[in-house]
């Protein structure tokens, strides 16, 4: 069963512009949920998304949204890029958002986002 | 608000040797307790977690961990590390918010560096 992919791995941006990262989930897998990585704040939570709807959010400013498909793939956008938005960005999927933290979270490679 | 705490950034141990990785969280219930590995170029993977029952869980790889609520202390070890285990080690915690909705809440790691 292939894992949770991410794509681009890799993206350069300026500040200002807008970005989008995809994540195709786990094939049965229906919780999608995003996690922003930097050296000075770590992992931090973004959003979770389930049946094309967001189910949790963290402590991110509007200009960080994201959105599920039908076919349980995901994308978040960033707008208006500013320097501090230069992270590694997770997905992670999992069968069902519920279950007491039951069922395992499976990570993404990650996308490398560098914002010039 | 919940918080984890790995006091250690960098640990170098040697081939062969044993491993204890700190970590220390604050909660007020009872915590769901994980720790994850990160590899270059790769994304998180669970070693293990403690919901409940017995306080030394067994993970994969050779890992276990020992949660000590009296020291609100969840330590990782291994007794002999070998050189694939360079990489960075994350504590969460998870918390489940009045409306069901789990988050993580991640340590901002340890990087274990092995040397022959």
């Amino acid at each position: 069963k292939a894992g949770v992919t991410q794509t681009p791995r890799y993206l350069i941006k300026t500040r200002g512009q807008q970005v989008t990262l995809s994540c195709s989930p786990i094939s049965g897998h229906r919780s999608v949920s995003w996690y922003q990585q930097t050296p000075g704040q770590g992992l931090q939570f973004l959003f979770e998304y389930f049946s094309e709807t967001q189910r949790n959010k963290g402590n991110f400013p509007g200009r960080f949204s994201g959105r599920q498909f039908s076919n349980s793939r995901s994308e978040m956008n960033v707008s208006t890029l500013e320097l501090g938005d230069s992270a590694l960005y997770l997905c992670a999927s999992k069968p069902s958002p519920g279950g007491v933290f039951a069922d395992t979270q499976y990570f993404g490679p990650g996308t490398r986002l560098t914002v010039l | 608000a919940q918080s984890v705490t790995q006091p250690d950034i960098h640990i170098t141990v040697s081939e062969g040797a044993s491993l204890e990785l700190r970590c220390n969280y604050s909660y007020g219930a009872t915590p769901y307790l994980f720790w994850y590995v990160q590899s270059p170029g790769q994304g998180l993977q669970l070693l293990l977690k403690y919901f409940s029952g017995d306080t030394l869980v067994q993970g994969i790889k050779g890992f276990e961990a020992e949660f000590k609520r009296s020291q609100s202390s969840f330590n990782l070890r291994k007794p002999s590390v070998h050189w694939s285990d360079a990489a960075e080690y994350f504590c969460a915690v998870g918390l489940i918010s009045n409306f069901g909705n789990e988050k993580l809440t991640f340590g901002t790691g340890t990087r274990l560096t092995i040397i022959p």
